[in-house]
């Protein structure tokens, strides 16, 4: 598959802990989109990222950290959780020039249960 | 700052009524314009762009910088046209911000 993947797909964990999901973008995909949808709340964007190097952020807590690898892979790191945390959080990518610039693949996301 | 703004949560029509989803947007300067289409079950997926001016499963979206909007339109809503709709607006460092989205629920 060379879309978008996202693990783990579910996760389940208490107040307290850190969790670190994962994202590998689509084949050829420099950019990588981390954003948080909450009931009633949309799309949160969270932070981007643009060939290992931060390009964007939005509303990212200082608890939640990211990072993008050189193999372009990317992980979101989300500590101290709280139960306001609980939400899918999406991974998106586009490339990076022309026509597929700034169009966004979507994964599947990975939904966090914080109890 | 870039914003977007999708009034309704909730839109219901009957089959074959039009349809219109409605986006407002805050930018500076010139943003760029998308709708995304999440079906149930299935992962948002980009539905059109402004700049390609096209019609995508009958939907089409002009962009009106005077009014600051990029509605989507559909003269006939069909019942598989029932999804989660979101605006996104790309400003500068292809920021992409969405809005809350709106549900499209067609009766039949």
């Amino acid at each position: 598959d060379s879309g978008v993947t996202q693990t783990p797909k579910h996760l389940i964990t208490a107040t307290g802990q850190r969790v670190t999901l994962r994202c590998s973008p689509r084949s050829g995909d420099l950019s990588v989109y981390w954003y948080q949808q909450s009931l009633d709340q949309g799309l949160q964007f969270l932070i981007q990222y643009y060939n290992g190097e931060e390009r964007a952020k939005g509303n990212i807590l200082e608890r939640f950290s990211a990072q993008q690898f050189p193999d372009l892979h990317s992980e979101l790191n989300l500590s101290s959780l709280e139960l306001g945390d609980s939400a899918l959080y999406f991974c998106a990518s586009s490339g990076w020039w022309g026509t597929g610039a700034n169009v966004l693949t979507f994964g599947a996301g990975s939904r966090l249960t914080v109890l | 700052a870039q914003r977007v703004t999708q009034p309704e949560k909730l839109l219901s029509v009957f089959k074959g009524a039009p349809v219109e989803l409605k986006c407002n947007y805050s930018y500076s300067g010139s943003p760029e314009l998308f709708w995304y289409v999440q079906y149930s079950r299935q992962r948002l997926q980009l539905l059109l762009r402004h700049i390609s001016r096209e019609s995508i499963k009958g939907f089409t979206a002009d962009l009106n910088k005077g009014e600051t909007s990029f509605h989507l339109k559909k003269p006939f809503a069909q019942e598989e046209d029932s999804a989660m709709y979101y605006c996104a607006l790309s400003g500068g460092y292809q920021k992409v911000t969405f809005g809350t989205g709106t549900k499209l629920q067609v009766i039949p």
